[in-house]
């Protein structure tokens, strides 16, 4: 089936930096763009950028650009989101989700990580 | 940056009677190519990632029950639950795909 599996829990130092992984299976994954999305603790959602896995091309959220760092590795079918600098703030679940590439039939996020959750504490 | 704004930030509704949930985009989501409304709704559960509703505003997902509609076009969006189920308490989330990501500050529903 369709899916989206993330690397496990994280816990790391304020200055730190997080390298969260996102494997695809169960459809081509250089046909959908990966989105990553993050959620602090009790907030909402909050778009982070996305990855197209055929050129590697990535667009960052403002908030996040010099910060994260977007890439993947199609011989494995698994994306990378890189986030470096680690605040308290930071501590939230990641997901990643994907969504399809083609601008004329984009339709929403319809499959998602089951989320990876990086606590940033001293 | 399209600012998503959702009303009411929390719903308290009777099992069998209907939720509405508005969403409203600082600027239309309407891409004028295909005539589609780059708007979507996600329902979110304790402990879950969110899971998509809608699309194009007003498209169900496969296998997302019919009693979830969505409606509206450019700014003015709404999500409406026709007969809420228990299995239906979570937060919901609008989203814009039209120009980067955003999402509104969620609805939670309750009982």
């Amino acid at each position: 089936q369709v899916q989206l599996v993330q690397s496990g829990a994280e816990v790391k130092k304020p200055g730190a930096s997080v390298k969260v992984s996102c494997k695809a299976s169960g459809y081509t994954f250089t046909d959908y763009f990966i989105h990553w999305v993050r959620q602090a603790p009790g907030q909402g959602l909050e778009g982070m950028g996305w990855l197209n896995p055929n050129s590697g091309d990535t667009a960052y959220a403002q908030k996040f650009r010099g910060r994260v760092t977007m890439t993947r590795d199609t011989s494995i079918s698994t994306a990378y989101m890189d986030l470096s600098g680690l605040t308290s703030d930071d501590t939230a679940v990641y997901y990643c989700a994907r969504q399809g590439a083609r601008t004329d039939d984009l339709r929403g996020m319809d499959v998602w990580g089951q989320g990876t959750t990086v606590t940033v504490s001293s | 940056d399209i600012v998503m704004t959702q009303s009411p930030d929390s719903l308290a509704v009777s099992l069998g009677e209907r939720a509405t949930i508005n969403c409203k985009s600082s600027q239309s989501v309407l891409y004028t190519s295909n005539n589609k409304n780059y708007l979507a709704w996600y329902q979110q559960k304790p402990g879950q990632p969110p899971k998509l509703l809608i699309y194009w505003a007003s498209t169900r997902e496969s296998g997302v029950p019919d009693r979830f509609s969505g409606s509206g076009s450019g700014t003015n969006f709404t999500l409406t639950i026709s007969s809420l189920q228990a299995e239906d308490v979570a937060v919901y989330y609008c989203q814009q795909y039209y120009y980067a990501r955003t999402f509104g500050q969620g609805t939670k529903v309750e009982v």
